[in-house]
């Protein structure tokens, strides 16, 4: 299957600086990558679209100015998490699919921790 | 986005077969049924999709009765390395990406 990579896989960081997280599509292009947040033992949660060449698209109650989406080639987002507070800690992960692909294929996810 | 009711966690032993039920009550016509598999620290993985009647691939099957109102993944003689957490999701086969997880089955499986 196609494959996803994220990076950094884990990522610690003080509180008040920013983080930025990869997320490559590395044998397909990604016209719309997802980002997901996940904290522990819960489900996964939508917060955005990234779209190839335009703005994200947010979720309800996910700040924009926040997690600061940037999609500028077919096989690349990227998600910032701007001035990173201790409640921000969590995995995140992308995702995304083949053009006219059923299934989604994730990254391996980022652990952040902000201390 | 349909909703999706599936047991919060399951017990099984090395070598049985497990089957775990969703619900999803509000299925529309255009849906898919699609489960996932996530390890601790992992993105999910797929596992299997499907639309009605049986589906089967080289590590699950996918039973979805006529009405489609729920379906049973079933793993034939699990093993240790089949705990996970496994997720139901519902949605248009397009939006393959665009996924609303509900709470998922943490499935524990020992010797």
């Amino acid at each position: 299957g196609a494959v996803v990579s994220q990076h950094p896989s884990w990522v610690i960081c003080k509180s008040g600086t920013s983080v930025k997280i990869e997320c490559r599509s590395l044998d397909f292009q990604a016209t719309t990558m997802f980002w997901y947040r996940q904290f522990p033992k819960q489900s996964l949660m939508l917060m955005a679209t990234s779209n190839e060449g335009s703005k994200a698209t947010y979720e309800q109650g996910v700040e924009k100015d926040k997690f600061l989406i940037n999609h500028a080639s077919l096989t690349l987002s990227t998600l910032t998490v701007t001035s990173a507070h201790p409640e921000d800690s969590s995995f995140y992960i992308c995702s995304a699919s083949t053009l006219g692909g059923t299934e989604a294929f994730f990254g391996q996810g980022t652990r952040l921790t902000v201390v | 986005l349909a909703k999706t009711t599936q047991p919060i966690s399951m017990d099984s032993y090395e070598g049985q077969e497990v089957n775990i039920t969703c619900s999803h009550n509000n299925i529309a016509t255009n849906d898919y049924i699609t489960w996932y598999q996530q390890f601790p620290s992992q993105g999910p993985r797929f596992i299997i999709q499907g639309y009605k009647t049986k589906v089967t691939n080289e590590v699950a099957s996918l039973f979805i009765p006529a009405d489609r109102k729920s379906s049973t993944l079933s793993l034939p003689r699990v093993s240790l390395s089949d705990t996970a957490v496994y997720y139901c999701l519902v949605g248009d086969r397009g939006t393959a990406s665009k996924l609303t997880f509900g709470t998922g089955t943490r499935l524990q499986v020992t010797l």
